[in-house]
């Protein structure tokens, strides 16, 4: 299956200690997005990347969030110090400039901050 | 700020056409109307976007208004597995943000 990956795929971590989650993108995709979804809501956009620039960051990242492409390939997204309001689904989407109107969304990162 | 509205819930028979509808009267005049669904623990799947013209693919339809405020989104054939949360999603002009609503969670019933 050549689709969208997400590792880990559960996330369970104590208040204050710091998370990191890996997407790999489908292989011919430049474009990468990471999005947080809570219960009952739709996916809520956190940063965009176009191979290894990071071109939009949402305003709602704090400065605890910190993504990385560093060679326009797979993607890192870390959050330091975890509050439980970031217990969250995250989600990365990947799409080529040509058909960006379509974004590939792995199976997500379920984080849980107890 | 750019945003969408959808019922939060429909019900609709199996063999029946689903029409979902969505408001986005924000939308600016170049941007497109995108439409995904989320199958229970899954990503978000594309199903359809349009400009200004009605479009059609083997999923679905899509039916825009003139004044682009608001779109229809038509499953022609609901069968059972097309039960999910739709959404209406619509870019912040001049970004690369996509917003998504809340959704309208189908239920098609047997």
């Amino acid at each position: 299956d050549t689709g969208v990956s997400q590792d880990p795929r559960h996330k369970i971590t104590k208040r204050g200690q710091n998370v990191t989650f890996r997407c790999d993108p489908i292989s011919e995709h430049n474009r990468l997005y990471w999005y947080r979804q809570t219960l009952g809501q739709g996916p809520e956009f956190l940063t965009y990347f176009q191979n290894e620039a990071q071109l939009e960051k949402s305003r709602l990242l704090s400065d605890r969030f910190s993504a990385e492409r560093p060679k326009g390939s797979f993607s890192t997204l870390e959050i330091q110090r975890t509050e439980q309001g970031d217990s969250a689904m995250y989600l990365c989407a990947s799409s080529t400039k040509e058909q960006s109107y379509e974004q590939y969304f792995g199976p997500g990162t379920r984080l849980t901050v107890t | 700020d750019a945003k969408t509205t959808q019922p939060t819930s429909m019900d609709c028979a199996e063999g029946r056409a689903a029409n979902l509808p969505c408001n986005h009267s924000t939308i600016s005049g170049n941007e497109y109307v995108y439409w995904y669904r989320q199958i229970h623990s899954q990503g978000p799947q594309y199903i359809i976007h349009g400009l200004k013209n009605n479009e059609t693919n083997e999923m679905a339809s899509l039916i825009i208004t003139e004044d682009r405020k608001s779109s229809t989104l038509i499953l022609p054939h609901a069968t059972l597995r097309d039960t999910a949360v739709y959404y209406c999603i619509v870019r912040a002009p001049g970004t690369y943000k996509y917003i998504f609503g809340t959704g309208t969670r189908l239920k098609v019933l047997a």
